[in-house]
């Protein structure tokens, strides 16, 4: 079975500052992975994958995520928070092989951003 | 624009009554999904539906009812509506599982 633990509810970081939302899993298979985005009253969003391709992966809004299969990790960062990036984050998972096993999702990461 | 669309997008309803959700997509995907979103609890799988014609049961489906209508269409039934079912849930579909999922814009749910 899949699982995926996201440290941290809830992140603050000044606008300007490296944003790091961290995300761990759990397969047993090798997984893809993913991470979206959710503003508020809204649907959610890809920002990004990895389908075992390039262990490092850029998404839309300059967000980058590094898959490290040592430390079963695919944290989400980003050099430069911008006040728009304040949203709620999620990380998932699902196996590699498995065509249409349904995506297991964290908890989620808030992030707020201030001036 | 292509998508998921699911409605209504509020729903206010009595314990007790029942309801059904709609949703469809215009992707040609051939996955569908429904989650539910709860404060703190990231979203849960409900039920899905790998292809049309099948539905398997996800991680909370206790209370619901699912129904693949068509390739296009997948709808979510609470046939009676109890508080601990006020959710956001959102459907969403895919093509295969290396592209991720597009969802759908909510339904905010109310159980009174």
């Amino acid at each position: 079975a899949q699982s995926v633990t996201q440290l941290g509810s809830h992140v603050s970081v000044s606008e300007g500052a490296l944003v790091l939302l961290r995300c761990n899993y759990s397969s047993s298979v090798p997984p893809y992975l993913f991470w979206y985005v959710q503003y508020p009253n809204q649907g959610l969003q890809l920002l990004l994958k990895y389908t075992s391709a390039a262990t490092l992966v850029k998404g839309i809004n300059g967000f980058e995520a590094e898959f490290k299969k040592s430390e079963t990790s695919f944290h989400l960062t980003k050099p430069s928070a911008h006040m728009s990036d304040a949203a709620e984050y999620f990380c998932a998972v699902t196996p590699g092989n498995s065509g249409n096993t349904p995506l297991v999702f964290g908890k989620g990461t808030r992030l707020s951003v201030i001036a | 624009n292509a998508g998921v669309t699911q409605t209504p997008k509020f729903q206010v309803l009595k314990t007790g009554q029942s309801m059904t959700l709609q949703c469809a997509q215009d992707m040609n995907h051939n996955s569908m999904y429904w989650y539910r979103q709860d404060p703190g609890m990231g979203l849960r799988l409900i039920y899905y539906s790998a292809s049309e014609g099948t539905t398997d049961k996800g991680e909370v489906p206790n209370g619901y009812n699912v129904s693949r209508l068509n390739k296009r269409e997948f709808s979510l039934r609470l046939e009676s509506a109890a508080p601990s079912q006020t959710s956001v849930y959102f459907c969403a579909s895919s093509a295969r599982g290396a592209d991720g999922y597009t969802f759908g814009s909510g339904t905010r749910l109310t159980v009174v």
